[in-house]
């Protein structure tokens, strides 16, 4: 069975720092790895995903995440985060041959103060 | 392309009864996956659907049930509701070509009160 740990349920941090998400799983087969971000009553949105190659995965809007085998995590960071950022985001792993069932972590709210 | 659409958005209902919720996935996309959302015990995977079959099925009770039609479209349905069923109810769409890994594009969600 898969499990995914986000270690931080609350991240505040100021406009145009840094921020860091952290996420580790569990798992005994191989995993995909997803983060995805819900904005106030609305679905999730895919940020990035991890299936293989690069460690490194990149969004179009500055996310960036990666994947660590040794150490099971997939951290999500940005170098500056915006007001508009402000979100609640949630790791995911699926395993492989499990027919797009996701395993979600509790989730991080992120809060972008200006 | 429109989005994943479900169907209603809000919903309220009293202990005992049934509710039946609709998802419509993206043009062309085969599978479809349910999930609960409580701010207890967070999103959990109820059941995925592909070309009207059941493929996965998470770790609910046999209240919950769900099915696909030929077009793709899925409906859930929860009998004998307790107020515990009080939840958002997320639906997602993907391809599914490749079997697994794809991207699941979400809808809105159901917002569904048990009193």
């Amino acid at each position: 069975a898969q499990s995914v740990t986000q270690l931080d349920s609350q991240v505040p941090v100021f406009e145009e720092a840094p921020v860091e998400l952290r996420c580790n799983y569990s798992s005994s087969v191989s995993v995909y790895l997803f983060w995805y971000v819900q904005y106030p009553n609305q679905g999730l949105q895919l940020l990035l995903k991890y299936l293989s190659g690069s460690t490194l995965v990149e969004s179009i809007n500055g996310f960036e995440a990666e994947f660590n085998k040794s150490q099971t995590s997939f951290h999500l960071r940005k170098p500056s985060v915006h007001i508009s950022d402000t979100a609640e985001y949630f790791c995911a792993v699926s395993e492989t041959g499990g027919y797009n069932k996701l395993i979600f972590g509790a989730g991080t709210r992120l809060a972008v103060h200006p | 392309k429109a989005g994943v659409t479900q169907t209603p958005r809000y919903l309220i209902k009293t202990r005992g009864q049934q509710v039946t919720l609709s998802c419509s996935p993206i043009s062309g996309h085969r599978s479809v996956s349910w999930y609960q959302q409580t701010p207890g015990q967070g999103l959990q995977f109820l059941f995925e659907y592909f070309s009207e079959t059941q493929r996965n099925k998470g770790n609910f009770p046999g209240r919950f049930s769900g099915r696909q039609f030929s077009n793709s479209r899925s409906e859930m349905n929860v009998s004998t509701l307790e107020l515990g069923d009080s939840a958002l109810y997320l639906c997602a769409s993907s391809f599914a070509l490749a079997g697994d890994g794809d991207t699941q594009y979400f809808g809105p969600g159901t917002r569904l009160t048990v009193l």
